[in-house]
């Protein structure tokens, strides 16, 4: 297993335009964490899944945002009618639910610039 | 409220010199965990140290230390003679032990670790 994947790497997009990021997690991590970081900031807590459920999302994901985990494997990040203020890294990290304080293995981030 | 405050922005030191980059949280949770993550320019957050604050031993890993200090409710990083790889973004971070606290890390806003040779 070579750790958590993030697809693209990168994506510029037209605002008003959908995009779509894919995360493959470490296969036996049954928990899965989207974040967002934007330049000079610390990463911030968009959602999280245990299996395919969908148990927490942060109040930063909007309406245009949605995640999705069909088969407890792989996730998708959606935006729709993406926006300049969408422009930021995603970063896609998953553990154990072990319980709290597990350690999070994190992807290399997909970057999208919306111009 | 999860809160956690990297004070120094930015660090730059010269090959060989040690520095120590502060972390400050804050959390109502009596039992928390705190980490460090260094983010290289290529992007991944690499994970370096999780402590519970149940455990106050300070911990050396080869050039790296960490001080946790719960009275100052500090959880310190000192790199010893800092080499020209060192230079990254460092994050400080904090996960609570239960419910949406536990679900989540609040990360710092990061120090910029700029090592010159």
């Amino acid at each position: 297993d070579t750790g958590v994947s993030q697809d693209p790497r990168h994506k510029i997009t037209k605002r008003g335009q959908n995009v779509t990021f894919r995360c493959d997690p470490i296969s036996e991590h049954n928990r899965l964490y989207w974040y967002r970081q934007t330049l000079g900031q610390g990463p911030e807590f968009l959602t999280y899944f245990q299996n395919e459920a969908q148990l927490e999302k942060s109040r930063l994901l909007s309406d245009r945002f949605s995640a999705e985990r069909p088969k407890g494997s792989f996730s998708t990040l959606e935006i729709q009618r993406t926006e300049q203020g969408d422009s930021a890294m995603y970063l896609c990290a998953s553990s154990l639910a072990t319980g709290a304080g597990d350690g999070y293995t994190f992807g290399s981030g997909t970057r999208l610039t919306v111009v | 409220a999860q809160k956690v405050t990297q004070a120094q922005t930015e660090i730059s030191v010269v090959e060989k010199e040690d520095v120590t980059l502060d972390c400050v949280y804050e959390t109502r949770d009596t039992t928390y965990y705190l980490f460090w993550y260094k983010q290289p320019p290529s992007g991944e957050l690499v994970f370096l140290i999780r402590r519970n604050s149940f455990d106050e031993q300070n911990e050396i890993s080869g050039r790296y230390s960490w001080n946790f200090q719960k009275s100052t409710s500090s959880f310190n990083f000192t790199i010893t003679a800092s080499q020209v790889v060192d230079s990254a973004v460092y994050f400080c971070a904090l996960s609570g032990s239960r419910g949406t606290s536990g679900s989540r890390l609040t990360f710092g806003e990061g120090t910029q670790l700029t090592v010159n040779p």
